[in-house]
């Protein structure tokens, strides 16, 4: 069964990098796009960047454009999120998922919490 | 980033129908396809409808969803406590090349 795993929570300071990781399984890796959408607390979801796991082709919304760096590893189907210059209102529960048929987000990740704090 | 338009929440009695609006942009709704997610805060976003109206094995027909223009719309009848949670319709932003997500709806069954 396709299933993501997400590596475990993390508490950073401010201007810090955090990097979270999300490894699939259940399906051919290289044949679906991931992307990662974050929610902070009392938010709604928010569609953060996405990435081609052959590594060819990332995108990622504007405002963090400069910040986030997507990778992939298909050796181990992972994919890597990193997220640089940490502010207080990047706190939130960080997800992977996978995008199906139609473009639609049809698997998704346990969630990782990042904490902020100085 | 532009996002989608939800009411913040709806209500509606065990058995009842609730219906949650979605309304976006000639960018994105009205070009793609939208798909609704089920969220219980603490886990995963659940995937309820994707493409025109279709469902996931194993959601109900309770849930039902349609398209027109720049805003579309998820049906639920047959209310039931289980079904208490937010809902987010989603989509893809073709002039922003980046998905969008609306600002969520929570639902109550009173």
């Amino acid at each position: 069964q396709v299933e993501l795993v997400q590596s475990g929570a993390e508490v950073k300071k401010p201007g810090a990098s955090v990097k979270i990781s999300c490894k699939s399984s259940g399906y051919s890796f290289t044949s679906y796009y991931i992307h990662w959408v974050r929610q902070a607390a009392g938010q709604g979801l928010e569609w953060m960047a996405m990435i081609d796991p052959t590594g060819v082709a990332t995108t990622s919304a504007q405002k963090f454009q400069g910040r986030v760096t997507m990778t992939s590893d298909t050796s181990t189907a992972t994919v890597y999120m990193d997220l640089s210059s940490l502010r207080s209102d990047d706190a939130a529960i960080y997800y992977c998922t996978r995008e199906g048929y139609s473009s639609t987000l049809d698997y998704w990740g346990q969630g990782t919490l990042v904490t902020v704090s100085s | 980033q532009s996002g989608l338009t939800q009411p913040p929440s709806v209500s509606a009695a065990p058995g009842q129908k609730v219906t949650i609006s979605c309304s976006g942009s000639s960018s994105n709704i009205g070009l793609n396809y939208v798909s609704w997610y089920q969220h219980v805060p603490g886990t995963a976003p659940k995937l309820l409808i994707f493409d025109k109206n279709h469902r996931p094995s194993g959601i109900p027909d309770r849930f039902s969803a349609s398209k027109s223009g720049a805003s579309a719309t998820l049906v639920i009848t047959g209310l039931q406590t289980g079904d208490e949670a937010d809902y987010y319709c989603g989509t893809w932003d073709s002039s922003l090349s980046a998905g969008v997500f609306g600002t969520g709806t929570k639902v109550t069954v009173v």
